[in-house]
């Protein structure tokens, strides 16, 4: 069974780069046809996708975060990790991490981990 | 970029069936993903490609998509049903993009 797994720091100042990892147990994040995303939710408001990278290495993002977010693979730790620069208290959200095809739905995610955006 | 509009709250009494719709321009031409989400918990995948159930998810839970319209329907609904429900699609300038969310409560 495919388990996904964010970490990353709980609190994360202002301006600052907002950095989370997601690790993938139960097989591999080399698996062909597959996409790696991230999505957040902030309080009281709907599900956001933020972006994803391919199996391959290709990245797509979310037209409205594109200049702020990185998203990359480290396959050698089956791992893949979210950089969001120049946070405001608006990035402040539950982050999940999860899988899916291209263009298609993501039927696994991570449990969320919370991301509190304060001085 | 894209909009999928979702009533904000659908209310149902247990046994009678929910119906929650999804609104998007020319939807009928796009792959519909439905999510419920409880609180605290992950968001889980209840219908995909308009009207596909994954292994695990009861047949009371049941898809359609036509025109501007994607609808999920709920039949019997139990009070486990209670959460929030978003659907999702992929369009070729917003990439991924969900709805506004409908609360679903069971009275």
């Amino acid at each position: 069974q495919l388990q996904l797994q964010e970490s990353g720091p709980g609190l994360v100042k202002p301006s600052e780069t907002l950095s989370l990892t997601c690790t993938v147990s139960g097989g591999s994040i080399s698996s062909s046809n597959y996409c790696w995303g991230w999505i957040r939710q902030p309080p009281g408001k709907a599900l956001e996708w933020i972006g994803s990278i391919s199996y391959r290495g290709s990245t797509y993002y979310n037209p409205s975060l594109k200049s702020r977010v990185t998203i990359s693979v480290d396959t050698s730790k089956n791992q893949f990790s979210l950089n969001l620069s120049s946070v405001t208290a608006a990035d402040t959200a539950v982050y999940y991490c999860g899988r899916h095809k291209r263009g298609g739905a993501t039927k696994y995610w991570g449990q969320g981990t919370l991301v509190t955006v304060s001085s | 970029s894209y909009v999928l509009t979702q009533p904000p709250s659908v209310s149902v009494a247990p046994g009678q069936t929910a119906r929650i719709t999804c609104g998007g321009n020319n939807m009928g031409s796009k792959s519909v993903h439905w999510y419920l989400r409880k609180p605290g918990q992950a968001p889980v995948l209840v219908v995909y490609d308009d009207s596909d159930r994954p292994s695990g998810i009861p047949e009371r839970f049941s898809g359609s998509n036509s025109g501007n319209t994607a609808t999920l329907t709920i039949s019997r609904v139990e009070a486990g049903d209670e959460a929030d429900y978003y659907c999702q699609v992929w369009e070729s300038s917003s990439d991924y993009v969900f709805g506004t969310g409908t609360k679903v409560t069971v009275l």
